[in-house]
């Protein structure tokens, strides 16, 4: 059964700060990983993806990769109140996506 | 307008009421998706499609059904409502041709089976 491990939190962060999301993943065949913000009651949203080791940067969000020990992370820098949500890592294995449950982020004002 | 609409957005049922819930998108997408959501549980995949002609399972796809009416619709059938499929459903879409695991997601559908 291949997996996606995330901490549920949730992380509590005051606005202004770095907030670090983790994610382990079991495929070590995966080649495709992302990061969904889902917000409550509401449908999950595409915010980052990464396929190659190292670092994606897209504004305040870096996405980071190291197949070797199977792990994801997402940073969001200058964390604001508005990037209170569930984020989601997600793997790609086998044409399907497996997702994990999802770490809860509140930003204190 | 939205690319992935889902219908209806809220619905009540009853134990036993057959149930459709449908999905339509713009994005010119060969795969689609149906998955639900439960509190703890995270998203589950029911069931997907990659082609008109190409339906597989899921993970939970048991009291499930689908159609594949063209490209564009993906519609999900609770055959028999069960009081445990309760739960927020979504649709979605990606392209294999340009990045094959992107998905992008409908609104969703609450569906409350009492």
């Amino acid at each position: 059964q291949k997996e996606v491990e995330q901490n549920s939190g949730p992380l509590s962060v005051p606005e202004g700060a770095i907030a670090s999301l983790n994610c382990t993943y079991s495929d070590r065949g995966s080649q495709s990983f992302f990061w969904y913000r889902q917000y409550s009651g509401k449908s999950p949203e595409l915010i980052m993806s990464i396929y190659s080791n190292g670092d994606k940067e897209d504004g305040r969000f870096t996405a980071q990769l190291n197949k070797a020990s199977q792990y994801v992370s997402l940073l969001i820098r200058d964390s604001q109140p508005s990037d209170s949500a569930t984020y989601l890592c997600a793997v790609g294995s086998q044409g399907n996506l497996i997702f994990g449950k999802g770490t809860k982020l509140s930003v204190k004002p | 307008d939205a690319d992935v609409t889902q219908t209806p957005r809220n619905r009540i049922t009853k134990t036993g009421k057959r149930i459709m819930l449908e999905c339509s998108q713009t994005k010119g997408h060969d795969r689609m998706y149906w998955y639900r959501q439960d509190p703890g549980l995270g998203l589950r995949l029911i069931y997907y499609s990659f082609d008109v002609k190409d339906i597989n399972k899921g993970e939970i796809s048991d009291g499930y059904s689908v159609s594949r009416q063209a490209q564009a619709k993906f519609s999900l059938s609770l055959e028999s409502a069960i009081p445990n499929q309760t739960a927020l459903y979504f649709c979605a879409t990606s392209d294999p041709l340009t990045a094959a695991y992107e998905q992008y997601f409908g609104p969703g559908t609450r569906l409350t089976v009492t």
